[in-house]
């Protein structure tokens, strides 16, 4: 268990809808990261928060974004969803600012099924 | 262009053998490189970091090693267990600032009794 929880598990919604996706870090942790990787592809960095800021920005669609809240938990706000969009969705934290400085601990991921 | 490739795509190997996985990357700046074991439908779990001035690094029976200046790393794994069955993916950071992770694709690593 790497400390890094996310919900929900499974997600199953349909073309057109928004969704969120909820992501608590470690205890401690202050960045905050969201990886989308698809079937058979690799991870993907969308975006990375730090103490509520927004840090670094990926290959984040204008349709998605995040926020983190005071008690730093994050979400990642989905919507207009395109069946492209299924994917696995994964949050990672790290203790650091610059989290590639450390390691970065993973959630178990939320699967996004667009039908 | 930030690039990060890995080989070979998949690896079979028998129980016990030792396997070698590659990364090559083309960052600027680097920063740092990491490999991470992801389990099948699992998060990705960390093994190594590698900083510039590391050649290698070793985390039971897992070792990294780093070539700066040919911009390669590999992973080697010695005596596979079938619990090393998973997918290793080579991760860099670039940018004065680290703030650009870049991922390789992975190594699909399948281990058989």
């Amino acid at each position: 268990d790497s400390g890094v929880t996310q919900t929900p598990k499974h997600l199953i919604t349909a073309t057109g809808q928004r969704v969120t996706l909820r992501c608590s870090p470690r205890s401690g942790d202050l960045s905050v990261y969201w990886y989308q990787q698809s079937l058979d592809q690799g991870l993907q960095f969308l975006i990375q928060y730090y103490n509520g800021e927004e840090r670094a920005k990926g290959n984040i669609l204008e349709r998605f974004s995040a926020q983190q809240f005071p008690d730093l938990h994050s979400e990642l706000n989905l919507s207009s969803l395109e069946l492209g969009d299924s994917a696995l969705y994964f949050c990672a934290s790290s203790p650091r600012r610059q989290g590639s400085l450390g390691e970065a601990f993973f959630g178990q991921g939320t699967r996004l099924t667009v039908v | 262009k930030n690039q990060v490739e890995q080989s070979p795509q998949s690896l079979i190997i028998l129980e016990g053998k030792n396997c070698t996985l590659q990364c090559n990357y083309t960052v600027s700046p680097f920063s740092n490189l990491r490999w991470y074991k992801q389990d099948t439908g699992r998060g990705p779990v960390s093994l190594t970091i590698m900083t510039f001035s590391e050649n290698t690094k070793s985390n039971g029976r897992y070792t990294a090693t780093l070539d700066a200046d040919t911009k390669q790393s590999s992973l080697h794994i010695t005596a596979s267990q079938l619990s090393d069955s998973a997918s290793y993916i080579c991760v860099v950071s670039a940018g004065s600032s680290a703030s650009k992770i870049i991922f390789g694709s992975g190594t699909r690593l399948s281990i058989r009794p």
